[in-house]
């Protein structure tokens, strides 16, 4: 079966500082794999997605993902954090023929 | 626009009631999915449906219940068995393909009072 462990329940950043949300998966398969974010008391958007394509995956708001294989992970990056950044971030993997499993989540805050 | 919506946003329950909460699609989108969101515990899988008039038991089902009567709307509701139902309700929807995302709606806040 499918998991994804996200290391690291909280994550505080300063203003312009780089972003590293980490994500590891476990997969008997091909895995494909999402980071979400979500603001308060909203659903979940997408901000990207990993389907084999490529292991460099760029998403909205600047944010990027790198596949690696021999790592099993797929951490997510931001060069310069935003303000508008802070919220929670979810990573998930698809597993076949059921639903999109998440990790537990990583609470980011960006301070001025 | 497509979408996926749920109603209400906010829903307060008595002790001992049953509630429904509603989710409806227009993306033309096959499977469909209940989510409960706690603090700390992220999200986790109640119920999902691949097609209509199919459903199968997530990974904490107990005290739910949920029919697919028609393919645009997937309702949940919490029964009295649900000994503590107080949580963040997501609803999503997807093709039923591997590698495509999961839509999400905004949610629905269930409070017992």
């Amino acid at each position: 079966a499918q998991s994804v462990t996200q290391l690291g329940s909280h994550v505080s950043v300063s203003e312009g500082a780089l972003v590293l949300l980490r994500c590891n998966y476990s997969s008997s398969v091909p895995p494909y794999l999402f980071w979400y974010v979500q603001y308060p008391n909203q659903g979940l958007q997408l901000l990207l997605k990993y389907t084999s394509a490529a292991t460099l995956v760029k998403g909205i708001n600047g944010f990027e993902a790198e596949f690696k294989k021999s790592e099993t992970s797929f951490h997510l990056t931001k060069p310069s954090a935003h303000m508008s950044d802070a919220a929670e971030y979810f990573c998930a993997v698809n597993q076949a023929g059921t639903a999109l499993i998440f990790g537990k989540g990583t609470t980011l805050s960006v301070s001025s | 626009d497509g979408g996926i919506t749920q109603s209400p946003k906010y829903l307060f329950r008595k002790e001992g009631q049953n509630v429904t909460l509603s989710c409806e699609q227009n993306l033309n989108h096959d499977a469909m999915y209940w989510y409960r969101q706690d603090p700390g515990q992220g999200l986790r899988l109640i119920y999902y449906s691949q097609i209509v008039n199919d459903f199968q038991k997530g990974d904490i089902a107990e005290g739910y219940s949920v029919s697919r009567e028609k393919k645009e709307s997937f309702p949940l509701t919490v029964t009295s068995a649900q000994k503590n139902p107080t949580a963040f309700y997501l609803c999503a929807s997807k093709d039923r393909e591997r590698n495509t995302e999961a839509f999400f709606g905004q949610g629905t806040r269930l409070t017992v009072v």
